[in-house]
């Protein structure tokens, strides 16, 4: 199985800050990496898929990159509803696995 | 709207099995794949298998093989998961999601509201 390790694990910041999650594979997934944010009590929500790409209705503050085994998340300009737990995962190869999650909190 | 909407609480004893259901509607059932993942509480998301839009191939986490059957009805525009032999460890929040995307770069851009299952003697 494909290993999702993401870093930090949690974080705290402030509203108006830069926030950079990073999630690495323990092997090369190209670009077939998505982003999800889940608040307490949802499901989660899709905001990149294949690494870069913006999931249709999210904010412009949420980017993401990288290819091969690396990737980022940045959300510029933290905003109060952007407060949640953050995962990547890797659809490359079944089975479909998770990074462990990053909590974003004040 | 595109939405997947799925059964309800379900509370259970050890060594007993629990079958959640998804519907969908608001798109065309057929040509989609759909994902089960779950969550126990507190915890990270876990995958747990996979269907074609056909049906007649799955694919499942090594975690749960021989205990898991994913299966959907396209006359009811509902997708099945059910998990066999249950143990407290088996207590979470069950999601179903759809895949989007190419074949190279598939994403979960639909997800199910979530189904409560507790192991509970």
């Amino acid at each position: 199985d494909i290993q999702m390790t993401q870093s930090p694990s949690s974080l705290s910041a402030s509203v108006g800050d830069r926030v950079t999650i990073t999630c690495r594979a323990s092997q090369t997934i190209t670009s077939s990496l998505n982003w999800y944010q889940q608040i307490p009590g949802k499901a989660p929500k899709l905001l990149i898929y294949a690494s870069s790409i913006l999931q249709g209705g999210v904010p412009s503050r949420f980017s993401g990159s990288g290819s091969g085994t690396d990737f980022t998340l940045t959300i510029t300009s933290l905003q109060p509803e952007d407060f949640a737990t953050y995962y990547c995962q890797q659809t490359y190869r079944t089975p479909n696995t998770f990074g462990q999650g990053t909590k974003v909190e004040i | 709207q595109v939405l997947l909407v799925q059964s309800g609480t379900e509370v259970k004893k050890p060594g007993a099995s629990v079958k959640v259901s998804c519907k969908a509607s608001g798109f065309t059932f057929r040509n989609f794949y759909f994902h089960w993942v779950r969550q126990a509480p507190g915890q990270g998301l876990e995958w747990m298998g996979v269907t074609n839009p056909g049906g007649g191939i799955t694919t499942y986490a090594q975690n749960f093989q021989g205990r898991i059957t994913i299966s959907r009805d396209v006359s009811t525009a509902t997708v099945f998961m059910d998990l066999s032999s249950l143990t407290s460890e088996d207590t979470a929040t069950y999601y179903c999601a759809r895949e989007y995307g190419t074949a190279w770069a598939p994403s979960l851009d639909i997800w199910g509201q979530g189904t409560l299952v507790t192991v509970s003697s």
